[in-house]
């Protein structure tokens, strides 16, 4: 089936320590996004690509950025984790056409110790 | 700039009973809506969305959404809810730009319970 994957499904860090998310899709969709989704929270846009075109969304921090290799694979780094970088981290797909569906991944939890 | 309200952080419903689940959005344009459902440590599975046409949509698991302009709403509803129901459900409004490719607004999401 396609499908989006994300590894690993959960991710314990410490403090200050660079980590890195994946994301992977069978789908061939142009759009791989990245969400943030803290804890009892919806889901907030971090960036996407839009094939090999990345897109920051204004509020994101630089703490966080992202790769993406080829059309499958998309990473989420993180560069120096703080508590509050303690979340789920969602991935999503979708066509590159208005008002398409996206499709998500089961998500990284993330703890930072 | 487009936003998600859903005014129900919690509802508990018995089981076999009906539920309705709201949301209203503000958008400057013809929006497109979303619903969709997380399980605990999951992620978020599409349960209908609403594009265009017929405002009453069908969508997985024996749910519907009526989308009413005119009370900028597209509630969720279900006629008879099973323990299985019981997730935290997120309506969503995507933005209606010219790149094709944008971020979805999320409301802050409704933890449904369902009793015995």
């Amino acid at each position: 089936d396609a499908m989006v994957i994300q590894n690993p499904r959960y991710q314990v860090t410490q403090f200050g320590k660079p980590v890195t998310l994946s994301c992977s899709q069978t789908l061939n969709h142009n759009v791989m996004y990245w969400y943030q989704q803290k804890s009892s929270q919806a889901p907030k846009l971090l960036f996407h690509y839009y094939d090999k075109d990345f897109n920051n969304e204004a509020d994101t921090p630089d703490n966080f950025q992202s790769r993406r290799p080829n059309t499958s694979f998309c990473f989420l780094d993180i560069r120096s984790p703080g508590l509050g970088d303690a979340a789920m981290y969602l991935c999503a797909t979708s066509r590159a056409q208005l008002r398409e569906t996206q499709y998500f991944g089961p998500g990284t939890r993330l703890l930072v110790l | 700039a487009q936003s998600v309200t859903q005014p129900d952080i919690h509802i508990t419903v018995s089981e076999g009973a009906s539920l309705e689940l709201r949301c209203n959005y503000s958008y400057g344009a013809t929006p497109y809506l979303f619903w969709y459902v997380q399980s605990p440590g999951q992620g978020l599975q599409l349960l209908l969305k609403y594009f265009s046409g017929d405002t009453l949509v069908q969508g997985i698991k024996g749910f519907e959404a009526e989308f009413k302009r005119s009370q900028s709403s597209f509630n969720l509803r279900k006629p008879s809810v099973h323990w299985s129901d019981a997730a935290e459900y997120f309506c969503a409004v995507g933005a209606e730009s010219g790149g094709g490719a944008d971020g979805l607004t999320f409301g802050k999401g409704t933890h449904l319970i369902i009793q015995p």
